[in-house]
């Protein structure tokens, strides 16, 4: 059993739909990571968390330490947030889960 | 634009060989971590770097070595290539030891015939 893992795999949208991508971990961390890859390889970081929620422009990251979960929402969903969503968790060494594919469709 | 640069973006190599990748991390941060990503799958860490000591370091054989400069760049060296190895390298700097935000490059694109 992986020690992150991430729900759905893969996610289709239509433009303007809420969104969720849900990550849970089994291991002690210091910090869990949400971060996005675009086609090409590219990663960039959207959030970093150790407790409560954030919020950036139509992204929202919540975190529950004791459930040892986190999600990630997106609102007014937009083709171009197609893209790969990473969650990762910060222990001696960072770990990644496999990644969600979202497509959002016009 | 994150700051931290790759290269080479893309290399070919044959089995047996060994290669060195290079990372420039984000000004002012002192810590690199560096990350093997086959395709389809998510990245793996392979080791991180701290003021140019090793502090961190995932499943991955001896072979896979790398250096910090003081000017906090690095360098990740691979000898006797496998045909596994074929995947993208990714670097990602972060300050405080790597408990700070993370800054990935666009990565090294390797692929072992």
């Amino acid at each position: 059993k992986n020690e992150v893992e991430q729900s759905p795999q893969n996610l289709t949208a239509q433009e303007g739909e809420f969104i969720t991508i849900n990550c849970s971990y089994s291991v002690g961390i210091s910090a869990l990571h949400w971060l996005q890859q675009h086609p090409g390889g590219g990663i960039v970081s959207l959030f970093m968390l150790s407790s409560g929620k954030k919020k950036h422009g139509r992204l929202i990251a919540t975190i529950n330490i004791q459930e040892k979960h986190s999600s990630l929402h997106i609102t007014a969903s937009h083709p171009r947030d197609s893209a790969v969503y990473i969650c990762a968790v910060s222990t001696d060494k960072l770990i990644f889960g496999t990644g969600t594919r979202l497509q959002v469709f016009p | 634009e994150t700051g931290v640069t790759q290269s080479p973006t893309h290399l070919i190599k044959t089995r047996g060989q060994q290669v060195t990748l290079r990372c420039s991390s984000q000004s002012g941060h002192n810590t690199v971590s560096w990350y093997q990503q086959a395709l389809g799958q998510g990245p793996q860490f392979i080791f991180q770097y701290y003021r140019e000591e090793e502090n961190g370091r995932g499943n991955f054989p001896p072979r896979f070595s790398g250096l910090q400069f003081p000017n906090y760049s690095s360098e990740l060296n691979v000898n006797a290539l496998e045909l596994d190895d074929s995947a993208l390298y990714l670097c990602a700097s972060s300050l405080t030891g790597g408990l700070g935000e993370l800054f990935f490059g666009e990565g090294s694109r390797l692929t072992v015939l």
